[in-house]
């Protein structure tokens, strides 16, 4: 798996957009960038992936520059639900379907605070 | 859809005895993955099966863990002889082999080995 740096936490306000960072500079072409999140207690959530283009779901959006070589996870209105541990990770072996199995870093632990 | 479901949701053992978990995963999802958590860690891959074909297993996996997933659908993890250093908890996912579909997981199993 291509590899990831994040930082290691950041906090913002309840109801304001979080931004959360992603390095992932040794990303080969058709490689993928997922994001994940997890509760405490609870297994990883998965919360959108992107390949070029921006993409955004109910739960978040995804901006990757242009470069692919970072990216970020919005979520435009962050509530205390929302603090996790964020996980950005970048898995070989996708387009081709061979093996997409998961490697995890430590995250990145969002803090919403009231 | 029902999600990843695993049981038991936790499970305290003495050293040495053996224990078993159980996964069921989406259904049509022909994919499983095992994953293991320890705390302030991010999953570990353990172990991924395509059908009933298990297919990858990680150097974590000793000879005291064995997998199966005898008809397809549901998987089973046990350890035998179960060792301190067990204790985590223990994930599972399942996903479509299928593209860039991603993992969906479970909440896990928690072992303490006492």
């Amino acid at each position: 798996d291509a590899k990831t740096t994040q930082p290691t936490s950041m906090d913002c306000a309840e109801g304001r957009a979080a931004n959360l960072p992603c390095n992932h500079s040794t990303i080969s072409g058709n490689e993928y960038v997922y994001w994940y999140r997890q509760i405490h207690s609870q297994g990883p959530q998965y919360i959108i992936h992107g390949l070029k283009n921006n993409e955004t779901n109910e739960m978040a959006s995804l901006i990757i520059t242009e470069d692919r070589k970072s990216s970020t996870l919005i979520l435009p209105h962050a509530t205390l639900r929302d603090t996790a541990v964020y996980y950005c990770i970048v898995p070989s072996g996708v387009v081709t379907g061979a093996n997409s199995k998961l490697t995890f870093g430590k995250g990145i632990t969002l803090s919403v605070r009231p | 859809d029902t999600g990843v479901s695993q049981d038991p949701r936790h499970k305290i053992t003495k050293r040495g005895q053996n224990v078993t978990f159980r996964c069921d995963p989406i259904s049509e999802h022909n994919r499983l993955y095992w994953y293991r958590q320890t705390l302030g860690q991010g999953p570990e891959f353990l172990t991924y099966f395509q059908n009933e074909a298990q297919l990858e297993k990680s150097r974590l996996l000793s000879d005291r863990f064995s997998a199966e997933r005898p008809k397809g659908s549901f998987s089973t993890l046990e350890i035998q002889r179960t060792e301190q250093g067990d204790s985590a908890m223990y994930l599972c996912a399942s996903s479509i082999r299928q593209g860039s579909s991603p993992l969906h997981f479970g909440n896990g199993t928690r072992l303490t080995v006492t």
